[in-house]
């Protein structure tokens, strides 16, 4: 199983709209549903953004959203604030039950 | 509020074996879950190691299947991990994170141990 490509930094301004892509294969994004993202701070808990796609945990603003098609996933920010800043990870399932995750993209307000 | 906290040597000797334990708070871990440990070496992505239920059941990734064992200690409310024959290749920072029954994404996560592979 390999990796989920990501692209490796994105950037925006304060109130900016960023897109982060993951793009897998047929055998993990184009198969699964169950793709959830997680934001990732120095000497924090990793934190879950977003589950089966589109659903936000209890507490993530709703400027953060999901979306999928085919073997792509992409997370959006919108009205971007300070506090995204951090590394992102999408991640999913593979047709072996094994999880995979992306290479991770560094937001940048 | 269930929180996990993982604790480990901080450095393991090559060819040693690296063992972590995560405390889990605020839930049992005899609770229907999966647990599931994910690495992060230095400069690198996440990696899924692999996962333990509750019930025992365990799940690797095919990559690390020869060197690993997970478990649950119920008395202790504890997950573990061990891991043989390391290598430089396993510094990391590791992580254990709760995967819940009819789900597929992990919260909550602990905020990782970093272990060193040297000599």
């Amino acid at each position: 199983q390999s990796a989920l490509t990501q692209p490796h930094s994105v950037s925006g301004s304060l109130g900016q709209s960023v897109t982060i892509s993951c793009t897998g294969t047929n055998a993990d994004l184009g198969a699964s549903n169950y793709v959830s993202w997680y934001q990732l701070l120095p000497g924090r808990a990793p934190k879950l953004i977003l589950y089966d796609v589109i659903q936000r945990p209890s507490g993530v603003p709703d400027r953060f959203s999901g979306s999928k098609s085919g073997n792509t996933t992409s997370l959006t920010i919108s009205g971007l604030q300070a506090e995204d800043e951090g590394r992102y990870y999408c991640s999913s399932i593979d047709a072996n039950s094994v999880y995979v995750f992306g290479t991770g993209t560094e937001v940048t307000v | 509020q269930v929180q996990l906290q993982e604790s480990g040597p901080g450095l393991v000797a090559p060819s040693e074996i690296l063992s972590l334990t995560c405390a889990v708070y605020g839930f049992s871990v005899t609770s229907p879950a999966w647990w599931s440990w994910v690495r992060q070496p230095p400069g690198w992505g996440l990696e899924w190691l692999g996962e333990v239920h509750e019930s025992g059941r365990t799940n690797y990734n095919p990559s690390l299947k020869s060197r690993l064992t997970m478990s649950v200690d119920k008395s202790t409310n504890q997950l573990s991990l061990r891991l043989t024959s390391v290598t430089a290749a396993d510094t990391a920072l590791y992580f254990c994170a709760a995967v819940q029954n009819v789900t597929n994404y992990f919260a909550p996560w602990g905020q990782g141990a970093r272990v060193t592979v040297s000599a």
